[in-house]
């Protein structure tokens, strides 16, 4: 079975710092894999995608994720938080063992705080 | 333009009261989906409808959950006899093309079964 785990329900980081959050999978296959981002009583919103095309993935926000086929990681990056990046994002695969790439298997969510 | 839409943003039900919830995908987005938002179990697929095809329905919890998508178009999720268990935020988002394509989230049903 595929599925996908976000190491870390909450992270907390100062404005300014790093931000990396984790999303390890478990497939045979190469996923696709998503991130999605979802702000206070709003839908998600894609922040970038792999689909088997180049391994460094560029999103929006400055947000990037690498995905690394020996580590069965995806994790999501950004050099510098602001105070508008904190909200709950989500991890999701889609691929041939959870019933084909049309459905999206999302992670349990992780919710980013920045503080000044 | 404009984005998928559902209505209404919020339900408060009685328990064992059937609900309508309503999704308006982004127009000619040919693939639409239903997911399910709850403290307990996450993000849940529930229902998938692709064009013509008989809908992938394999995500619902039970019988007493059912959808249907008219003409291409607007999907109505329809609960029967709810439970408060069925509580949750409803998601509904479209797809324009492949897979490889992305999923257009709306801003959700909130759902409240007392």
């Amino acid at each position: 079975a595929q599925s996908v785990t976000q190491l870390g329900s909450h992270v907390s980081v100062s404005e300014g710092a790093l931000v990396l959050l984790r999303c390890n999978y478990s497939s045979s296959v190469p996923p696709y894999l998503f991130w999605y981002v979802q702000y206070p009583n709003q839908g998600l919103q894609l922040l970038l995608k792999y689909t088997s095309a180049a391994t460094l993935v560029k999103g929006i926000n400055g947000f990037e994720a690498e995905f690394k086929k020996s580590e069965t990681s995806f994790h999501l990056t950004k050099p510098s938080a602001h105070m508008s990046d904190a909200a709950e994002y989500f991890c999701a695969v889609s691929g041939p063992f959870s019933g084909g790439y049309n459905k999206l298997i999302f992670g349990a969510g992780t919710r980013l705080a920045v503080h000044p | 333009g404009a984005g998928v839409s559902q209505s209404p943003s919020n339900k408060v039900t009685e328990k064992g009261k059937d609900v309508e919830l309503r999704c308006d995908p982004i127009s000619g987005h040919t693939a639409l989906y239903w997911y399910r938002q709850s403290l307990g179990q996450g993000l849940e697929f529930l229902i998938y409808f692709q064009g013509n095809s008989a809908p992938d329905k394999s995500g619902l919890p039970s019988d007493r959950f059912s959808a249907e998508r008219t003409g291409g178009s607007v999907s109505t999720l329809t609960i029967q006899r709810t439970q408060q268990e069925d509580s949750a935020v409803y998601l509904c988002a479209s797809r324009l093309g492949g897979v490889q394509e992305t999923q257009y989230f709306g801003p959700g049903t909130r759902l409240l079964v007392l």
